[in-house]
């Protein structure tokens, strides 16, 4: 079992809806939270950090944890055919030092439909 | 003025070939990374540097050796390449290891 599972997808939905992309974790040392996007031949570039349980607004975007349940998500309103692209969850531990590792889910591909 | 950039973007090369890729930062970060994205986009990191020094090796075989001459710089070699080597390298730093990394736009190496 991956230590953190994404729905790889695809998920294809039209033109201003309300997307919501999800990942749990099993490692409680899992502390900062990351979204990024990645389009096509390109490199991943991050949309969302976040060290703490709760909400964090960016835009139309929004990024969700719960710590508790080991589950974060990520919400894009107004969803734009721009949105297009792999969305990847990504975590780091807190071991201490450098020794940190910054793990990634596997990816949901998303296509916006105009 | 890119942040992470690495060369080539591009490497078509036989098998049992030798080859490098290079990894360059100016945002004055500690620390670098190389990952491997497969075909089916997983992310995998191999190695981790903190001001030049190793600090996480993913059980990568040892035909691949990471050096940081200064801790801008992480270049990658691989010796006697296989077709299974074939995936998209992408390098990354961040300040520390607890921050958020950025990447460069990714080495696609084929392996014929």
């Amino acid at each position: 079992q991956k230590e953190v599972e994404q729905d790889p997808g695809p998920l294809s939905v039209p033109e201003g809806a309300i997307v919501s992309l999800n990942c749990t974790y099993s490692n409680s040392a899992f502390q900062y939270f990351m979204w990024y996007r990645q389009y096509s031949r390109k490199g991943p570039e991050l949309l969302m950090y976040t060290y703490s349980s709760g909400n964090k607004e960016d835009g139309r975007f929004t990024a969700q944890v719960d710590k508790s349940s080991k589950y974060i998500s990520l919400f894009i309103r107004d969803s734009q055919p721009s949105d297009s692209a792999t969305y990847l969850c990504a975590m780091i531990t807190n071991y201490g030092g450098a020794t940190n590792k910054l793990i990634f889910g596997t990816g949901t591909l998303l296509a916006v439909q105009p | 003025d890119t942040a992470v950039s690495q060369t080539p973007k591009y490497l078509v090369t036989q098998m049992g070939n030798d080859k490098s890729i290079k990894c360059e930062q100016n945002l004055g970060h500690d620390t670098m990374y190389w990952y491997k994205q497969d075909s089916k986009k997983f992310l995998k990191i191999m190695f981790s540097y903190n001001n030049k020094e190793l600090i996480i090796n993913e059980t990568v075989p040892n035909r691949f050796s990471p050096k940081s001459p200064d801790k801008a710089h992480l270049n990658l070699h691989i010796n006697s390449l296989e077709l299974g080597d074939s995936a998209v390298y992408f390098c990354a730093s961040s300040f520390d290891s607890y921050t958020e990394a950025f990447f460069g736009q990714g080495t696609r190496l084929t392996v014929v």
